[in-house]
């Protein structure tokens, strides 16, 4: 049984580069969400997705924060022109409507460090 | 978001329950309370959930006030693998986006 995934588990990257996070959900799993956590506090919504559609955007989510699902499985999470203040863990979860949707299971996250 | 109250920090022996409270006095008649737990160097895990009346599961147990306003997670014999921050949160049935806190961190004791 395959959890979720998160690739890379690490990026180091120079202010002003864009990077890229990838996230698999558990297979069957039609609800996806990024969260994003800085050190001493707790995780703070993103975005999610049902199936391909993003039904929600928070405000945190900056223009230079973008997300998509194709296809409904994976999921990309790609922040452009880098700042200091993006550094924090970027968590996924994903969930399946059909047994509730209450529980999501969290994957083990992407630390970014912007230098 | 309705916002929920908890203490920074509990301690508890090992093989001793914890009650840990929770404040939720803005509560919504479509919110169901939510507690996950996040150990070190992890991502959140599941804990339980309910909506007006006490739950039980293999985890831990849920008591919900009648006015709904606060509600006590119970770890019924902690161990050593049950230090960790455990985040109350109020989740509207449809979207279920988690709005965490700042937790409370439980030391245990050995």
């Amino acid at each position: 049984d395959t959890g979720v995934s998160q690739d890379p588990r690490h990026k180091i990257t120079k202010r002003g580069q864009n990077v890229t996070f990838r996230c698999d959900p558990i297979s069957e799993h039609n609800r996806l969400y990024w969260y994003r956590q800085t050190l001493g506090q707790g995780p703070e919504f993103l975005t999610y997705f049902q199936n391909e559609a993003q039904l929600e955007k928070s405000r945190l989510l900056s223009d230079r924060f973008s997300a998509e699902r194709p296809k409904g499985s994976f999921s990309t999470l790609e922040i452009q022109r880098t700042e200091q203040g993006d550094s924090a863990m970027y968590l996924c979860a994903s969930s399946l409507l059909a047994s509730g949707g209450y529980e999501q299971y969290f994957g083990p996250g992407t630390r970014l460090t912007v230098t | 978001d309705a916002k929920t109250t908890q203490p920074n920090s509990m301690e508890s022996n090992e093989e001793e329950p914890v009650h840990l409270p929770c404040n939720h006095s803005t509560i919504s008649g479509t919110d169901y309370i939510h507690w996950y737990r996040q150990l070190p160097s992890q991502g959140p895990e599941y804990v339980i959930h309910g909506l007006t009346s006490n739950v039980n599961n293999r985890m831990a147990s849920l008591a919900i006030a009648e006015d709904r306003k606060s509600s006590t997670l119970i770890l019924h014999r902690a161990t050593l693998r049950d230090a960790a921050v455990y985040y109350c949160i109020l989740a509207f049935t449809n979207d279920y986006k988690l709005s965490f806190g700042a937790g409370t961190t439980v030391t245990v004791r050995a």
